[in-house]
Parts: structure tokens; sequence; C-alpha cells
């Protein structure tokens, strides 16, 4: 069975400093890996998407997700955050190439501070 | 842009109703799902359906059913709520592209 666990549940960073939210799977085949987005009382928003190809994927909002077979992780950065990145990311696995049945991780609260 | 349209931003209903969470998506998407979101869990998928009048279990499918009579339209049914039903549902659809969510239904029962 895959899993997905985001190993910081809160993350509190200053304004402008850089950030990485962390991500890893456990699965037996090939997976197709998700960051999503939830600002405060909204939905999710898909961030950013590993599907093949090149193992650093860029998303929007100028984040951008490394995907490393070896160690099975899929973490998520930012060189340099805002107030407004305040939400919670979650990050998901899928199985096969639909999309929409995705194992989600726990979620991780990132707290920008002025 | 898809547009996923979730009936209730909040509902609050009593022990043993019948709760209805009804779901709207604009794209003509083959694929809808339901999902449940409670802290520190992430979200957990309760259904899913790949055609009209076609459904399948998620992870946590107990104490829930669901509709598809057409293709644009997804329904969450608890048949007799219960407190631990409490949680934010959260509807998303998609095609050949990533799930597009609506902004949820923060379901309360008393």
């Amino acid at each position: 069975a895959q899993s997905v666990t985001q190993l910081d549940s809160q993350v509190p960073v200053f304004e402008e400093a850089p950030v990485e939210l962390r991500c890893n799977y456990s699965s037996s085949v090939s997976v197709y890996l998700f960051w999503y987005v939830q600002y405060p009382n909204q939905g999710l928003q898909l961030l950013l998407k590993y599907l093949s190809g090149s193992t650093l994927v860029k998303g929007i909002n100028g984040f951008e997700a490394e995907f490393n077979k070896s160690q099975t992780s899929f973490h998520l950065r930012k060189p340099s955050v805002h107030i407004s990145d305040t939400a919670e990311y979650f990050c998901a696995v899928s199985p096969t190439s639909n999309t929409g049945k995705l194992i989600f991780g726990q979620g991780t609260t990132l707290q920008v501070k002025p | 842009d898809v547009k996923v349209t979730q009936s209730s931003r909040y509902l609050v209903k009593r022990t043993g109703e019948k709760v209805f969470l009804e779901c709207v998506q604009d794209m003509d998407h083959e694929n809808m799902f339901w999902y449940r979101q409670d802290p520190g869990l992430g979200l957990r998928l309760i259904y899913f359906s790949y055609d009209v009048k076609m459904k399948e279990k998620g992870d946590i499918p107990e104490g829930y059913s669901v509709s598809r009579e057409k293709k644009e339209r997804f329904s969450l049914i608890l048949e007799s709520a219960s407190t631990n039903q409490t949680s934010m549902y959260l509807c998303a659809s998609s095609g050949t592209s990533p799930l597009h969510f609506g902004n949820g239904t923060r379901l309360t029962v008393t």
C-alpha cells in the first residue's frame, strides 16, 4: 500500500526567508506526486506535479519541488516566502495516471511571520 | 477555469438525520470524488465515480453513500448522521488533468 508522510505539522518562518516543506512517500510501484495548497476557507489548489521527466519541478507562486527516487522524497521549496504564502500544504501521491484517486499526507501549516 | 461548486459552505445537522451534500462541476469531467478533511489526518477518500451511475468505495466509505445520476453532479449522502462525521467535506473532479476542488462544506453534527 502507498502512504505519504509530511514530516512537519507546522513550519514557522519569517518573511523573505527560504522554506522547505518535507514529504516522504512509500510505494512499491512508480508514482505520480503532487503538492496542493489550501488557503483559509478555500478548497485545495494544485501547486505542482511530477509525472515523469526532470526531477526538478517548478510550480506556481515561485514554488518548486524535487523528486528523489532513492530517498522516496518530494520536498517543496521556495527561496523567499511572502506573508501571502501562509496556508496549509498537502503532499499527495497517485499510483496511476488517473490523477484523481490521490493519497494525501497529513498536511503542513506554513506560518509566515512579518 | 474549472469550477467545482459545493452547495453549502456550512451545515449543522442533528444526530440521526439524513444529510445530502451536493457537488456540481462545469467542465464535463468524467471523474468525481468526495474527500473528508480532518486536522492531523489530511484528506481521506470516501467515494469516487468514473462515470454516471458508477461508484467505487474509497478508503473510508462506512456510513456514507453516493449518487451520480448526471455527469456534472455527485452527491454524498449520510444515511444517519453521527457526531463522528463532523468534518470538512471536499468534492473534486478531474478529466485528464489533476484534481480540481470545491471550497468545501463544513458539516457539524450535534
